[in-house]
């Protein structure tokens, strides 16, 4: 069965600093990945998919195969990516799909 | 154009009543799929609707239904409803039903039900 973990409930770090949200998965297929973000009193939102290979809000993410691995990373982190991170996997099959999520890492910047 | 759209946004329901939430796909979405969302278990797929057919559902009890109508709005109902089912209830739809590379999955806001 597929699973998605996020080893780090709580993530903060200072405002400038690196920041690296871990995600490891367990699939048996091709896996593809995202990673949702979830603003204070906002939707869960698409951060970025491991497909499309872009940048967004300066984060990136790589998937290692071999790591069975979807970190999230971005050099220098701001005050305004505070939020709660999920990282989810895509499971296809019978004509229908669904993610699985991991619990989701809270990063708080510290200003 | 407008989001994924959830009704109500809030409830509170006593134990063993029954409740029906409701969902908006964003226009032209067929896929609408429903999430259940807790502090301890986190997001849990509860089951996606295309074209108002079932076609996955997840690990949760028969008390957990739901429909799709031809218009693609969707509503899941849970009967004899137990503390346990307090959640953040999520909708999301896509525009296809496959996963295909440029396809996004969208989520509403939710529905906060309590059950007390």
């Amino acid at each position: 069965a597929q699973r998605v973990t996020q080893p780090e409930k709580l993530l903060s770090v200072f405002k400038g600093a690196p920041v690296e949200l871990k995600c490891n998965y367990s699939y048996s297929g091709s896996p593809e990945l995202f990673w949702y973000v979830q603003y204070s009193r906002q939707r869960l939102q698409l951060l970025l998919r491991h497909i499309s290979r872009e940048s967004i809000k300066g984060f990136t993410a790589d998937l290692n195969k071999g790591e069975t691995s979807f970190h999230l990373k971005k050099p220098f982190a701001q005050e305004e990516d505070s939020a709660m991170y999920y990282c989810a996997l895509i499971h296809s099959g019978a004509g229908s799909y669904q993610l699985t999520f991991g619990k989701g890492t809270k990063l708080s910047v510290i200003p | 154009k407008a989001g994924v759209t959830q009704t109500p946004r809030y409830l509170i329901k006593t134990r063993g009543q029954q409740v029906t939430l409701s969902c908006s796909p964003i226009s032209g979405h067929r896929s609408v799929s429903w999430y259940q969302q807790t502090p301890g278990q986190g997001l849990q797929f509860l089951f996606e609707y295309f074209s108002e057919t079932q076609r996955n559902k997840g690990n949760f009890p028969g008390r957990f239904s739901g429909r799709q109508f031809s218009n693609s709005r969707s509503e899941m109902n849970v009967s004899t409803l137990e503390l346990g089912d307090s959640a953040l209830y999520l909708c999301a739809s896509s525009l296809e039903g496959q996963m295909s590379s440029g396809n996004t999955i969208y989520f509403g806001e939710g529905s906060w039900l309590t059950v007390v």
